[in-house]
């Protein structure tokens, strides 16, 4: 079973428009982490943000925010006034910590591919 | 800032022929990994590494070697590439920290196999 969801696939959006990129994990670990990465069409993976299972806060970084809900097993991020230099394929990824965990593994989501046009 | 870097951008070879790839980075990191990248499907893991000549495998680790001789350098081995086995491999480190630091990557190689 996939550790972590990303649902969707391809995103397309005009600039300036908001859009937010959903990931949904599972996980049994107390302790883990969450990380974003963005890969844009050069190809190298860039990471964006890790977020621990113990911070809930919202974290916010210039045109990027995080929503971190344990609740809903939720990582999602979201871009305002999205740019073209945003296309790119993002990444969720999951690593665990607990006790028995193979530590600093990540398990990756499929990617979503958001396309911004101008 | 870390560097991983990646021997090669892009990768030609034939059907039957080994292959290396190989990969250093340059921060002294304990963990290095290995994946492959196909469309739809993500970043699967072939291989990791925790030390020098330690490895462990991955999802994927069938038809995959790897050899890590020096804590820089984590190569990656296909002992007779077949036509599955084209795709785009990317090399990543980390530090072994119980924080779980985030893997930096290298620019990947695209390999085909004729």
């Amino acid at each position: 079973a996939q550790k972590v969801t990303q649902a969707q696939t391809e995103i397309s959006v005009v600039e300036k428009e908001d859009v937010t990129l959903d990931c949904v994990y599972e996980t049994r670990d107390t302790t883990y982490y969450l990380f974003w990465y963005k890969q844009p069409p050069s190809g190298e993976l860039v990471f964006l943000i890790r977020r621990n299972s113990f911070d809930e806060q919202n974290e916010i970084s210039g045109r990027y925010s995080w929503n971190f809900q344990k609740s809903t097993s939720s990582f999602n991020f979201t871009i305002t006034a999205s740019q073209v230099v945003d296309s790119a394929v993002y990444f969720c990824a999951l690593s665990e910590a607990d006790r028995g965990s193979t530590l600093g593994r990540l398990y990756f989501g499929r990617g979503t591919q958001l396309t911004v046009w101008p | 800032d870390v560097k991983v870097t990646q021997s090669s951008r892009y990768l030609v070879k034939r059907t039957g022929e080994k292959v290396f790839l190989e990969c250093v980075q340059d921060m002294d990191h304990e963990n290095m990994f290995w994946y492959r990248q196909d469309p739809g499907l993500g970043l699967r893991l072939i291989y990791f590494s925790y030390d020098v000549k330690m490895k462990e495998k991955g999802d994927i680790p069938e038809g995959y070697s790897v050899s890590r001789e020096k804590k820089e350098r984590f190569s990656l081995i296909l002992e007779s590439a077949s036509t599955n086995q084209t795709s785009m491999y990317l090399c990543a480190s980390s530090s072994i920290d119980t924080s779980n630091q985030p893997q930096h990557f290298g620019d990947g190689t695209r390999l085909s196999i004729l």
